[in-house]
């Protein structure tokens, strides 16, 4: 069974840090790899999406890496600003009969002070 | 274009009592799938749905049942309410392999 792991669960960091998100998943047979963003009390917004015969993707101050074979997956975010703080899932798509599911991490609260 | 919607935002439900959320969507999306989330967890597949007429058990489907009569609606059914089901139920639809898209979500509460 496929197993997502994030860590750190929580991190507060300055406005204008560099800073990274870890996620790791058990099952390396995955089609691709989905980083999300949650607001509370609000549904999940999609940030990037890596393909498996990818290796990393990038959208404005966001790059998400993706080494498969070790099954670890990171999200840079430069520069951060206050309205950085969300939480982040990290969710992947099995290679299974069709389902085409994801299964998430349980994510990273993030909050940048000003 | 309004992506994907939910019905209702917010419920509170009695023990034992029923219910159902509904899902749409207008992207044309042959996938669709119901998910919960518990305080501190990430999200956990309770049923999906490969196309219309079909529908298939995910990770916990227990005390729910869904229906797809119409390729943009995926109704989630709760028979008999219990505490445990208290949670917030979202909603996605995707093509194929790309981007899954998300609902605001359906806050329910049961007492």
């Amino acid at each position: 069974k496929q197993e997502v792991t994030q860590i750190p669960a929580a991190l507060s960091v300055p406005e204008g840090e560099n800073l990274v998100l870890n996620c790791s998943f058990t099952d390396s047979a995955i089609y691709n790899l989905q980083w999300f963003r949650q607001d509370p009390g609000k549904g999940l917004t999609s940030l990037l999406l890596i393909q498996s015969s990818q290796r990393e993707q990038t959208s404005g101050r966001l790059n998400a890496s993706l080494d498969k074979s070790s099954g670890r997956s990171t999200l840079y975010i430069a520069a951060s600003q206050p309205g950085d703080s969300a939480t982040y899932l990290c969710a992947v798509s099995l290679m299974d009969t069709g389902r085409r599911a994801l299964t998430f991490g349980s994510g990273t609260r993030l909050q940048v002070q000003p | 274009n309004a992506g994907v919607t939910q019905t209702p935002k917010f419920r509170v439900l009695k023990t034992g009592q029923s219910m159902t959320l509904l899902c749409a969507q207008d992207m044309n999306h042959e996938y669709m799938y119901w998910y919960r989330q518990d305080p501190g967890m990430g999200l956990r597949l309770i049923h999906y749905s490969v196309g219309e007429g079909t529908t298939a058990k995910g990770e916990v489907p227990d005390g729910y049942n869904v229906s797809r009569l119409k390729k943009q609606n995926f109704l989630l059914g709760l028979e008999s309410a219990a505490p445990s089901q208290t949670s917030v139920y979202f909603c996605a639809s995707r093509r194929g392999l790309d981007t899954q898209y998300f609902g605001p979500g359906t806050r329910l509460t049961v007492l």
